[in-house]
């Protein structure tokens, strides 16, 4: 049972324009959310998180919204630039004693294209 | 330029080898993390450190063994593995507490002949 799902496996946006990547979750539990983007032959790259609390959070060209009724989180990069070109994940955290669990979508290609 | 640093990056054996990964943080980090990744899948938690002691094992098979020696330095190690155990291999440490980003290294590759 997929707890974290991206369903659009790929986007194509243009130089300049926004990106928006989605994610939906079913469990209740999660309080923190997080985005990776992933190169090839590199570990995931942690971009920007946000707490369940809140409904958005912003740095630089990236912002994360948080819907909780929904169950929906989204990331909109503006303005998009061709080294955003990467895979993007988003994670799911739930607190587990004094550590935490992620639990990660099945990711999102973005190719930014001149 | 990761700050968590896992070697070797690529790695062959056989399925009776006995071979360890290794992870070492100096961010101060006192949870550390090893999962999983198969082609074209997320990562999956395998193993949760606190405070050098293991706090969750995702039903990992005994085949792979951690080990935390010390806040700084993380260890798998493996022992006859099967061909589908060839993955990528990340290692991950954070704060303690929740919401705490959790920052990762660039993973071993490991194949199992």
């Amino acid at each position: 049972d997929q707890q974290v799902k991206q369903n659009s496996p790929s986007l194509s946006v243009q130089e300049g324009r926004i990106s928006i990547l989605n994610c939906d979750y079913t469990n209740s539990m999660f309080d923190y959310f997080l985005w990776y983007k992933k190169y090839p032959a590199e570990g995931p790259t942690f971009l920007i998180s946000i707490s369940s609390i809140k409904d958005k959070n912003e740095d630089g060209r990236f912002t994360v919204f948080l819907n909780k009724s929904a169950k929906h989180l989204s990331l909109h990069i503006v303005p998009s630039q061709p080294g955003d070109s990467a895979v993007y994940f988003c994670a799911a955290s739930v607190r587990t004693g004094t550590a935490s669990k992620l639990t990660f979508g099945t990711g999102t290609r973005l190719q930014v294209t001149l | 330029d990761t700050e968590v640093t896992q070697t070797p990056k690529h790695l062959v054996m056989g399925m009776t080898n006995k071979k360890s990964l290794k992870c070492e943080q100096h961010m101060g980090h006192r949870a550390m993390y090893w999962y999983k990744q198969k082609a074209k899948k997320p990562p999956e938690l395998m193993f949760v450190y606190s405070y050098e002691k293991l706090s969750i094992n995702e039903s990992v098979p005994s085949r792979f063994s951690p080990e935390c020696p010390n806040s700084s330095l993380l260890n798998l190690h493996l022992h006859a593995l099967q061909p589908e155990d060839s993955a990528l291999y990340l290692c991950a440490s954070s704060q303690l507490g929740g919401r705490q980003p959790q920052h990762f290294g660039d993973g071993t590759r490991l194949s199992i002949l």
